[in-house]
Parts: structure tokens; sequence; C-alpha cells
């Protein structure tokens, strides 16, 4: 069974300054998607990542994927308030098309 | 080209009654997802559908959960007799049979509540 690990899931940090979200995952998969929910809403998608070594930019997200290492990380630059939001990664399996999401990184950036 | 759209939006039931979920995929989109988020969590699949076909319903409580997905209109997931554990926001997502990155687009959600 596919298991998906976030870390951190609380984090609280201030304007400017950079950070790392972390998504491990337990076997093999050849798709992983970020996502961003705020409070209340649906999901937005914000990357797709679909080979070893991906690696994407919106802004001040940078998303990258490591197949071999079952790692993606979402790299925040200089953070800003609007970026408060809970992220989420979700991986596909390989022989099927549900996702798996991780338990979600709820982002607070203070002034 | 209008999302996925789903209703009601928000929907209260007293335990025992039934509830339904509709989901209208995004033009063009065949497969339809659903899954169950509970407060404070991660969403969890549930059911995956295309048109008259149910592909993979691993994640769907074996009683009272039941989905569907017509030759016409939306899909539907049907909860008979409500407990107040079913109280959640219920998404669902669909993707393009031809899109190579299987990307899964996701509706507004509907946000159940049972007294």
């Amino acid at each position: 069974e596919l298991k998906v690990e976030q870390n951190p899931l609380f984090l609280s940090m201030q304007e400017g300054k950079n950070y790392t979200i972390y998504c491990n995952y337990s076997t093999t998969s050849d798709r992983l998607y970020w996502y961003r929910q705020d409070p209340g809403k649906s999901l937005e998608s914000l990357f797709v990542l679909l080979s070893n070594g991906a690696v994407k930019q919106e802004g001040r997200l940078m998303a990258s994927l490591d197949t071999k290492a079952r790692l993606s990380t979402l790299h925040i630059t200089a953070a800003v308030h609007d970026l408060s939001a809970t992220y989420f990664c979700a991986v596909g399996e390989t022989s099927g098309s549900r996702l798996t999401f991780g338990e979600g990184t709820q982002l607070t950036v203070n002034p | 080209n209008a999302g996925v759209m789903q209703n009601p939006r928000h929907l209260v039931r007293r335990r025992g009654q039934e509830a339904r979920l509709r989901c209208s995929p995004m033009k063009g989109h065949s497969h339809v997802y659903w899954y169950r988020q509970l407060p404070e969590e991660g969403l969890k699949f549930m059911v995956y559908l295309q048109k008259e076909n149910i592909i993979d319903e691993s994640g769907m409580p074996k009683e009272r959960f039941s989905a569907e997905f017509p030759k016409e209109g939306p899909s539907i997931l049907r909860i008979q007799q409500v407990v107040r554990g079913d109280s959640a926001a219920y998404f669902c997502a669909s993707s393009s049979l031809t899109s190579g990155s299987r990307e899964q687009f996701f509706g507004p959600g509907t946000r159940l509540t049972v007294l």
C-alpha cells in the first residue's frame, strides 16, 4: 500500500524567509502533484512532476522530484503572507489512477 | 470552460437520512474520482468511475455508500442512513482520457454535516 508522508505538518515562518516542505512516498510512482488548499476551499493545482529530476517553478514556489529517493520538495523563497495555506502532495499509483495524499503542511506566514 | 461542478455545496442531514452528492466533470473529461476529507486531514480516495463503470471502489466503505456515473448526467455519491462520522468534505475530481499527466482537477466540494 502506497504511503505518503509530509513534513513538517505545521510551519510558521516570517515573511522574507525561505523554507522547504518534504514529501516522501513508499513505493514506485511515475507522477507527483502539489496542491494548495485555503480554509474551506477546494484544491488548487500547483505543480505536476512526471519524471526523475523534474523541477518546476512558479513565483516564490519551486518543486522538485527525485524518484530514486522517492522524495519531492516544495521550496518557498522569500515567503509572503499570501502564501499562507495548507499544501498537499499527492502521489499517483503506477498501476492505477487513484491519488494518495499526504497529511498536508499547514503554512502560516507572519508579517 | 467550466471547471468541475459539485452540488450542493453544503448539505445538512439528520442521522438515518440519505445524502446524495452530485458531480459534473469538466467538459471533455470522462474519468471521475471521489475523495473524502475529514477535518484537519488530507484527502482519502473513495472511488474511481468512468461512464457507466466503476473502475476502483477500494476506498469506499462496503456498507451504506454507493457511487454511479451514468451515461447521461452527473456522477452521484450516495450515502444511506448517514451517521455523525460521515460528516466531512467530499471532493470530486475529473481527468481526461487523453491527458498524459493524468492530472486531476478538483471541484469545490460538498460539505456534509450530520446532526
